[in-house]
């Protein structure tokens, strides 16, 4: 079964430096996620991609975060100047167009920031 | 504000038995409806779609009233291997699921030998 891939699968960075973490989703899919969870809470949305832009973004997707598809494989989350309470698993997600199915989670990224 | 509660446990049930899981949304308008299961520190993994008149699949039986903006899981005969976080989780696109997810912070169950 296709699957959606991420890398790292841990990170740890010095407070303030830049951190991109990556994702490549399923192969035919056109719509994609990002989505963190902090330890012990709930899974929360960030940002939605499509068609090379972003479709909806949270209020925790401030200025400090962007998104993009570089090469119509990777979709990319960059966090600038990381903060303590950046610290995270990230959980990418990709979609098929048209699809009533649910959205695919890849394996994520465990951001620790120190 | 947009929220879905459960009850966030731990149920602790020996195999076999049977359990029951809640969770209520507070937007009416909310359209898709899944129950996920994340293991300790994993990625959500869809368990199952919830659709509107009651579904089962095997010894998971979901069920879903719009009216109360409640769901529910049953699971049947537990085995070990059910231990884990159940996720409530609700879209509120039309006829899709092409929008935000919302996420249940989970209700978490061991099953015990």
């Amino acid at each position: 079964e296709p699957e959606v891939t991420q890398t790292p699968s841990h990170q740890v960075t010095q407070m303030g430096q830049e951190v991109i973490l990556r994702c490549v989703p399923i192969s035919n899919h056109l719509y994609f996620y990002w989505y963190r969870q902090i330890l012990g809470q709930k899974v929360e949305f960030l940002v939605s991609f499509y068609n090379n832009e972003i479709s909806e973004k949270s209020e925790i997707f401030d200025d400090q975060f962007s998104v993009e598809r570089p090469d119509g494989s990777n979709f990319t989350l960059k966090i600038r100047s990381t903060k303590l309470e950046d610290s995270a698993m990230y959980f990418c997600a990709s979609l098929d167009r048209g699809s009533n199915q649910p959205q695919h989670f890849g394996d994520g990224t465990r951001l620790s920031i120190l | 504000r947009k929220e879905v509660e459960q009850d966030p446990g731990p149920f602790n049930v020996p195999e076999g038995a049977t359990v029951a899981f809640n969770c209520t949304y507070s937007n009416s308008a909310s359209q898709s409806f899944f129950w996920y299961r994340q293991d300790c520190r994993k990625e959500p993994k869809l368990l199952m779609s919830v659709y509107s008149s009651g579904n089962e699949d095997g010894r998971f039986t979901a069920q879903l009233n719009r009216a109360s903006q409640y769901i529910s899981l049953l699971i049947r005969d537990s085995k070990l291997s059910d231990s884990a976080t159940y996720l409530c989780v609700v879209n509120e696109d039309r006829g899709s699921t092409l929008g935000r997810l919302y996420f249940g912070r989970g209700t978490q169950l061991t099953v015990w030998p």
